[in-house]
């Protein structure tokens, strides 16, 4: 069973424009952490935000944490073609990662 | 570099067989996850291992999986009379330690293991 749901499942925009991605969990974490799949790369660590953190950038990405209505956000900033894949939120919940569904990204060139 | 390696890649078997898969992880990571993916899903958490310990196993999965780690280095995860709704993505990552909480940090994971069972 899965702890995180993401928002919207699919997602499709043009090479420049923002895309925002939702994750909402149902338990207190330690942390929150987004991956990105695609089918050359497999699933690769993003970015870490801690329950006691409300923001957090790298590079392109900002992701925002909001534990009171216990939900996350990843924004990707000036995306590229190469930022098609599917992302997936995760919560650590006691030592384990518990994965959402995923949005897939399509960004068109 | 080295990052965390998978065999095999893919796996064909007939219902009822035994299979076996391998996990090699990055080397200094003491701790061994493995996962489940489905397609359209984000992977399903099975078991994981801090140096040779099984520390938690998924109450989904069933008394035909067993995993080891037996030094602490690589893991293998074996499906027994294995069933066609075993057919998946079969995912190993690993993760650097810990300060001595239960916290996880970020994962590295390997290619995956893609079973097939016809």
């Amino acid at each position: 069973s899965q702890q995180g749901e993401e928002d919207p499942q699919a997602l499709s925009i043009q090479e420049g424009e923002n895309a925002t991605m939702n994750c909402s969990y149902k338990t207190s974490i330690n942390n929150l952490q987004w991956y990105r799949q695609n089918s050359g790369r497999g699933l690769v660590h993003l970015i870490l935000i801690r329950s006691n953190e409300r923001e957090k950038h790298s590079g392109r990405l900002r992701v925002t944490l909001d534990t009171s209505k216990k939900s996350s956000s990843l924004l990707i900033t000036a995306s590229r073609a190469a930022d098609t894949a599917s992302y997936f939120c995760a919560t650590d919940l006691v030592g384990k990662l518990i994965f959402g569904q995923g949005t897939e990204l399509s960004v068109k060139p | 570099d080295t990052g965390v390696s998978q065999d095999p890649r893919h796996k064909i078997t007939k219902r009822g067989q035994n299979v076996t898969f391998r996990c090699d992880p990055i080397s200094e990571h003491n701790r061994l996850y493995w996962y489940r993916q489905t397609l359209g899903q984000g992977p399903e958490f099975l078991t994981y291992f801090q140096n040779e310990a099984q520390l938690e196993k998924s109450r989904l999965l069933s008394d035909r999986f067993s995993a080891e780690r037996p030094k602490g280095s690589f893991s293998t995860l074996e499906i027994q009379r294995t069933e066609q709704g075993d057919s998946a993505m079969y995912l190993c990552a690993s993760s650097p330690r810990t300060s001595g909480s239960l916290e996880t940090y970020e994962q590295y994971f390997g290619p995956g293991t893609r079973l097939t069972v016809t």
